[in-house]
């Protein structure tokens, strides 16, 4: 199986900032990446696929990069309504697996 | 609007098997170019896939997990479902549906999740 690995686990961080997390695949995985949001209690809502492509209806202060084994997911001023945990997501190979999340708090 | 809903029991004992449907609507589940997935989320975890089943029927199971996993659909109510058994307390998690579009790769629709509890 292909790990994902995220970093940070937890992160807090005050309202406006700039919020960077990281998502290293075990091996070469391309540009096979999504990211998802899930708020408490709540199934997860994806927000960035193949890497970089926003989905539609999600703010543009949201962005994501990277290729093969490190990605980044980007928020570039974080709003309240930002609070959730995020997960990436590999689609290179099967199984299919999500990272362990980082959860982002407000300061 | 594509929706998705999981049901079945909140509570199931021990060495019992369990049984989930998840019922789409606003879409046929019948229309290719979908896989139905299901995934679980432990107390407190990360997401874990469980596998997806195409719409006449050929499956894909996670290898990681024990092989007490089953997955089938039924076209002509729209579901499709999920059974695992000899169920033991780590299998208590929620678990949702899911539609993994296979244009966008993404999983682009989720049922609300259903919580189940595995305690005598």
């Amino acid at each position: 199986d292909i790990q994902m690995t995220q970093s940070p686990s937890s992160l807090s961080a005050s309202v406006g900032d700039r919020v960077t997390i990281t998502c290293q695949a075990s091996q070469d995985i391309k540009n096979s990446l999504n990211w998802y949001q899930q708020k408490p209690g709540k199934a997860p809502k994806l927000v960035i696929y193949d890497v970089s492509d926003l989905q539609t209806g999600v703010p543009s202060r949201f962005s994501g990069s990277g290729s093969g084994t490190e990605f980044t997911f980007t928020i570039s001023s974080l709003q309240p309504e930002d609070i959730a945990t995020y997960y990436c997501q590999q689609y290179d190979d099967l199984p299919i697996t999500f990272g362990q999340g980082t959860r982002l708090e407000i300061q | 609007q594509v929706q998705l809903q999981e049901s079945g029991p909140g509570l199931v004992k021990p060495s019992e098997t369990l049984s989930l449907t998840c019922t789409i609507s606003g879409g046929s589940i019948g229309s290719g170019g979908y896989y139905w997935s299901w995934i679980r989320q432990h107390p407190g975890k990360g997401l874990e896939w469980i596998g997806y089943i195409y719409y006449y029927g050929s499956t894909y199971y996670n290898p990681s997990l024990m092989s007490r996993f089953t997955i089938s659909i039924d076209t002509s109510k729209n579901q499709f479902s999920l059974k695992l058994t000899s169920v033991t307390a780590a299998d208590t998690a929620v678990y949702y549906c899911a539609r993994w579009e296979m244009a966008s790769t993404t999983f682009d629709y989720w049922g609300p999740g259903t919580r189940v509890t595995v305690s005598s």
